[in-house]
């Protein structure tokens, strides 16, 4: 079935460091790909998306690539903010569902 | 105005109480959904209804029903609460005339802790 794969946390950066947080997945067909941002004390919100291959979804500095070669929709941001203290989700639409992945807390510190 | 909202924020009860946790939209949305996030983050759909209609509904444990009474609102009652119902529940709408496309809009969830 279709599944999400994300690299587990947590994750601690500096400040103005660069951000990989790699997912993979697995699914029948060409889904549409999300990443989902969860701020503290707050519900998820969409970050960023790409409907496919090729796509590159972006939003508030970030970005991440639909690759149907490897499977992968990995997110990056090359200089990271206090403010983006969150937890990630990677997730893709397939089967009449929205799969998310586990999660990926990132902290970052001054 | 808030579009998903969901009461209460935060529930504490004790082993084998009933409870409810209320959610509403007011985005004239067609599906609504309940999702389970717990301790390790993890989101897991529970329930699903389209227009009043339950379409897609996990393995879920029968001590939780959905209620839908119109499709701005489902409710998620729990019965005879157990510890490992601890965890965040979120509900979330779309416009989605069949299954849920990327617009999913969630509320800010309802702590459940079980003692």
């Amino acid at each position: 079935g279709d599944s999400v794969t994300q690299m587990e946390g947590p994750v601690t950066l500096s400040e103005e460091a660069f951000l990989t947080i790699n997912c993979t997945y697995t699914a029948t067909g060409y889904p549409s790909l999300f990443w989902y941002v969860q701020y503290p004390g707050e519900g998820l919100q969409l970050l960023l998306k790409a409907t496919k291959a090729d796509d590159k979804g972006s939003n508030k500095g970030f970005e991440a690539t639909y690759r149907k070669e490897t499977t992968s929709f990995h997110l990056e941001k090359g200089s990271v903010q206090v403010s983006d203290s969150a937890v990630y989700f990677c997730a893709l639409i397939g089967a009449n569902n929205l799969f998310f992945g586990t999660g990926t807390r990132l902290t970052v510190i001054p | 105005d808030t579009a998903v909202s969901q009461t209460p924020k935060y529930l504490v009860t004790q082993m084998g109480n009933d409870k409810s946790i209320k959610c509403e939209q007011n985005l004239g949305h067609d599906t609504m959904y309940w999702y389970k996030q717990d301790s390790k983050k993890f989101l897991k759909i529970m329930f699903s209804y389209n227009n009043k209609e339950l379409i897609i509904n996990e393995t879920v444990p029968n001590r939780f029903s959905p209620k839908s009474p119109d499709k701005a609102h489902l409710n998620l009652h729990i019965n005879s609460l157990e510890l490992g119902d601890s965890a965040v529940y979120f509900c979330a709408s779309s416009q989605a005339a069949e299954g849920p496309n990327e617009k999913l809009f969630f509320g800010s969830g309802t702590q459940l802790s079980v003692l």
